[in-house]
């Protein structure tokens, strides 16, 4: 069975960093691009940032440009999102999502069932 | 980055047909033929529903049809049904990013 299991999540102080990581099964992970998308307690879904098959590229929404970093290690079969400056308005679940088709520009089929990230004092 | 513009709420009967409609701009809906659409439940994550404007994944019972023109994208669901209850979200591929749609509550009366 195809599924991704995010795991990291947890409360944090303004500020402050976490690390995300997606570990999926059932498919071959280095094939395809991947993404988070957040969700805001009782808001929508806002896609994050995405990442190419072999790492090469990478994709951020303008909202964590330069505080948040994703990456992958294709050996490790896993996704990670790096966190850092933490604001209140990052405070959300957070997706991992992988595309219908291995190309980037494709929908997300697959979710995980996502981790929790609260950034409070 | 503009979120896309969905209405907040639609409504149906049983057996009746709705349409959520999505509008967004040249840069995204107008420019690609990749949006999609979720359904999301309570406390479940999203499921695609429709991609591409208008292909069905496997399993996805063919109630649900997606369409576009211009810069507007919509989802019909005939056969309204009980489960069919739900958040919609849109999306669309903006050319190294997406953009959701703000999402709209469907309530089957």
């Amino acid at each position: 069975e195809v599924q991704l299991l995010e795991s990291g999540g947890g409360l944090v102080q303004p500020g402050g960093s976490l690390r995300l990581s997606c570990a999926p099964s059932g498919f071959t992970f280095s094939n395809y691009a991947m993404s988070w998308v957040r969700q805001a307690p009782g808001k929508g879904l806002e896609w994050v940032s995405a990442i190419t098959g072999g790492g090469g590229g990478t994709y951020y929404a303008d909202s964590v440009k330069g505080r948040f970093t994703i990456s992958r290690d294709n050996s490790k079969n896993t996704l990670y999102l790096q966190l850092n400056s933490l604001r209140a308005e990052d405070t959300a679940i957070y997706y991992c999502a992988r595309p219908v088709v291995p190309a980037a520009m494709s929908a997300f089929d697959i979710w995980g069932q996502g981790t929790m990230v609260t950034v409070s004092s | 980055q503009s979120a896309l513009t969905q209405p907040r709420s639609v409504s149906g009967s049983p057996g009746q047909s709705v349409t959520i409609s999505c509008t967004g701009s040249s840069s995204d809906v107008a420019a690609y033929n990749h949006v999609s659409w979720y359904q999301q439940h309570p406390g479940k994550a999203p499921k695609l529903m429709i991609y591409d404007v208008n292909k069905r994944p496997s399993g996805v019972p063919d109630r649900f049809s997606g369409s576009k023109s211009g810069n507007t994208a919509s989802l019909t669901i005939s056969g309204l049904q009980a489960e069919d209850e739900a958040d919609y979200y849109c999306c669309s591929y903006a050319g190294s990013f997406w953009v959701f749609g703000g999402g709209t509550k469907l309530t089957v009366l």
